[in-house]
């Protein structure tokens, strides 16, 4: 299994250019999360899904939206990049809520200038 | 008041020490809680999880929790070179885990 998965691993974008940060699993996980880490700080939730078809917002989700069409792709999209968007974004899916370890993707980096 | 807490580090032990990490959060109604590991430029790694009172021992880690005072720590004992890294408490609200900043640890040898 290749758990789950994240591309690019880096990006640099320009003010107000827009782009999607893929994200995939295949542990057949139906809770899949998006977190954005700002340098020497923790976890913070920008989306999360409980399945194919349902979305909610989590802590952080201006200037951010998913969508999930299938279980294993949960697609970040970026609209406007904004430089307080410059982070380190990572995936991360579940068997269950709460009672589950969460498994990581490999992060993208992301930069905009 | 954040969520979570953690002890603000860094933390620096010598080889061989236990290592003391602290955590306080402010959802009396959480259920279960986590330490993360991370490396670097790397993502999040469990390295324990606990969701009942008292302790939880599992290798040369013990977590220990307290749901009356709202606080979970994690012990390391032997402390190695390789447990040098960025501890991260994690805390069930609902769906959602909820992260402190973390803690870093180095070990020097």
């Amino acid at each position: 299994n290749a758990g789950v998965t994240q591309t690019p691993k880096f990006r640099i974008l320009k003010i107000g250019q827009s782009m999607t940060l893929q994200c995939a699993q295949d542990m057949n996980h139906n809770y899949m999360y998006w977190y954005r880490q700002d340098p020497g700080m923790g976890l913070k939730l920008i989306y999360y899904s409980v399945g194919a078809g349902i979305t909610d917002k989590g802590e952080v989700p201006n200037g951010y939206n998913v969508s999930r069409s299938t279980t294993e792709d949960f697609p970040l999209r970026l609209e406007l990049a904004a430089p307080s968007q410059t982070s380190v974004y990572f995936c991360a899916s579940s068997y269950s809520p709460g009672r589950d370890e969460q498994f990581f993707g490999p992060g993208t980096r992301l930069t905009v200038l | 008041q954040k969520e979570v807490e953690q002890n603000s580090g860094p933390l620096s032990v010598p080889e061989g020490a236990i290592a003391s990490l602290n955590c306080t959060y402010s959802d009396r109604g959480s259920q279960s809680f986590f330490w993360y590991r991370q490396y670097s430029g790397k993502s999040p790694e469990l390295i324990m999880f606990i969701y009942s009172n008292g302790d939880k021992e599992d290798g040369r880690f013990t977590a220990q929790l307290n749901k009356a005072s709202q606080y979970v720590s994690l012990l390391i004992r032997d402390s190695q070179p390789s447990d040098s890294a960025t501890y991260l408490c994690a805390v069930t609200n609902d769906y959602k885990l909820s992260f402190g900043a973390g803690t870093t640890v180095t070990v020097r040898a």
